[in-house]
């Protein structure tokens, strides 16, 4: 049974960096893509970017000068980083495990609420 | 990138109605298509993959069809817990698009 726990910082100002991380319980870390999606309040969801675990990534062209991701497979984790960030990245973001056939997502984490205010 | 685009955006229902929500891609996404089921607070459920294939433990009561653009979710019997937003998903080619959601609700 795998789960997904996440944590980072909740609540930033405009410019700084979010920076949040996935724990991944359970089974393997190899053999899948690892995702990061937000939803900012009351609007639909966004799929942000993925990553394996050789590190080879796809990113939302939208976000890709901004956005980086991380995998730490000695420790079954997955980072996501976003600089300069700005109310706009105001949401929820989650974190997901992907199969490498038709790339369907179907462990998520349960969110990290980020809010960038001054 | 791929668009998607969902339909309707809301529509309003009784229990035991059969319910049809779909999508459509901006060019042949093949069978890459995922449905998603979201509750207030909670994060997104996956429904069906790869267009048509039931996701482990999902009730028999939704079904998806489609290939090439065009896709569809039914929830052949609703009941109370179906009341949600749903999501499609095109995962053929990055970026990984949504639909923008159709939140079903209770006449």
């Amino acid at each position: 049974q795998v789960r997904l726990e996440q944590w980072g910082a909740g609540l930033l100002q405009p410019s700084e960096t979010l920076s949040l991380t996935c724990q991944v319980y359970g089974r393997s870390f190899t053999g899948f893509f690892w995702s990061w999606i937000r939803q900012p309040p009351g609007k639909g969801l966004e799929w942000i970017g993925e990553i394996n675990y050789s590190g080879s990534t796809n990113y939302n062209p939208s976000l890709k000068s901004r956005v980086s991701m991380s995998v730490d497979t000695s420790n079954n984790q997955f980072s996501l980083t976003l600089n300069s960030v700005t109310a706009a990245d105001t949401g929820v973001y989650f974190c997901a495990r992907t199969f490498y056939y038709h790339y369907y997502m179907d462990v998520w984490g349960n969110g990290t609420t980020v809010t960038v205010s001054s | 990138d791929i668009q998607v685009t969902q339909s309707p955006s809301s529509l309003s229902a009784s229990v035991g109605d059969r319910v049809t929500i779909t999508c459509r891609a901006s060019q042949t996404i093949t069978s890459s298509l995922n449905w998603f089921q979201q509750k207030p607070g909670k994060a997104p459920k996956l429904l069906i993959y790869a267009a048509s294939t039931l996701q482990s433990g999902v009730p028999s009561r939704f079904s998806g069809s489609g290939s090439g653009t065009d896709f569809t979710l039914t929830i052949s019997s609703l009941q109370p817990e179906d009341f949600a937003t749903y999501y499609c998903q095109q995962s053929y080619s990055a970026p990984r698009t949504f639909g923008q959601g159709t939140k079903v609700d209770m006449k």
